[in-house]
């Protein structure tokens, strides 16, 4: 098993609705989780950790449920500018997800 | 400090050359990574540096591939007799500690022809 799984997508969504991508991890010690948004062609940027209780920043939404060990980031009224890959890191092991691409229609 | 710089920006080089990339991390981050990517796929860990110490190599490094981070300040990853499966881009992150999120460069993108 990978030790940071995602499903690779594409989730190809129209503007305005809610779309939601999780990411499982193999490490049940681990501690500390990132999502990253990446352009084409462009490195990986910080978008948000992920608290143990859950945390939002504007339409987004981290949650982490240790238990069946995953996180998931939740985009709600997506908008075009929402098109990227999403990258999960399991910022223990130093590892990240393949990536989640979506794309955001008119 | 504009954040992590990496040079060159991007490099082609013939199969069997040496090639060496440098990164500048943000300057109060005493963590610094190298990780690959390729298309399609997530950035790939190679190793990390907790100010000069190489504390961490994934096994996917063979020993063509060395890095380096003299007085913990830049750091080099310097590939010997480059293959054509080296092709990929090269990512430099830097962050203030193992709970701190990652800061990438723009990376260096290598071919081999």
């Amino acid at each position: 098993r990978k030790e940071v799984e995602q499903d690779p997508g594409p989730f190809n969504v129209p503007e305005g609705a809610t779309v939601a991508f999780n990411c499982t991890y193999s490490n049940s010690a681990s501690q500390s989780f990132f999502w990253y948004r990446q352009d084409c062609r462009k490195e990986p940027k910080l978008l948000m950790s992920v608290y143990s209780s859950g945390n939002e920043d504007g339409r987004f939404t981290a949650q982490l449920n240790r238990a069946s060990q995953y996180i998931s980031l939740l985009i709600r009224d997506s908008k075009l500018s929402d098109s990227a890959t999403y990258l999960c890191v399991v910022n223990d092991d130093m590892r990240f997800g393949a990536g989640t691409r979506l794309t955001v229609k008119p | 400090d504009t954040g992590v710089s990496q040079n060159p920006r991007h490099k082609i080089t013939k199969r069997g050359q040496n090639v060496t990339f440098r990164c500048d991390p943000i300057s109060e981050h005493n963590r610094l990574y190298w990780y690959r990517q390729t298309l399609g796929q997530g950035p790939e860990f190679l190793t990390y540096f907790q100010n000069e110490a190489q504390l961490e190599k994934s096994r996917l490094l063979s020993d063509r591939f060395s890095a380096e981070r003299p007085k913990g300040s830049f750091s080099t990853l310097e590939i010997q007799r480059t293959e054509q499966g080296d092709s990929a881009m090269y990512l430099c992150a830097s962050s203030p500690g193992i709970v701190g999120g990652y800061t990438f460069g723009s990376g260096t993108r290598l071919t081999v022809v």
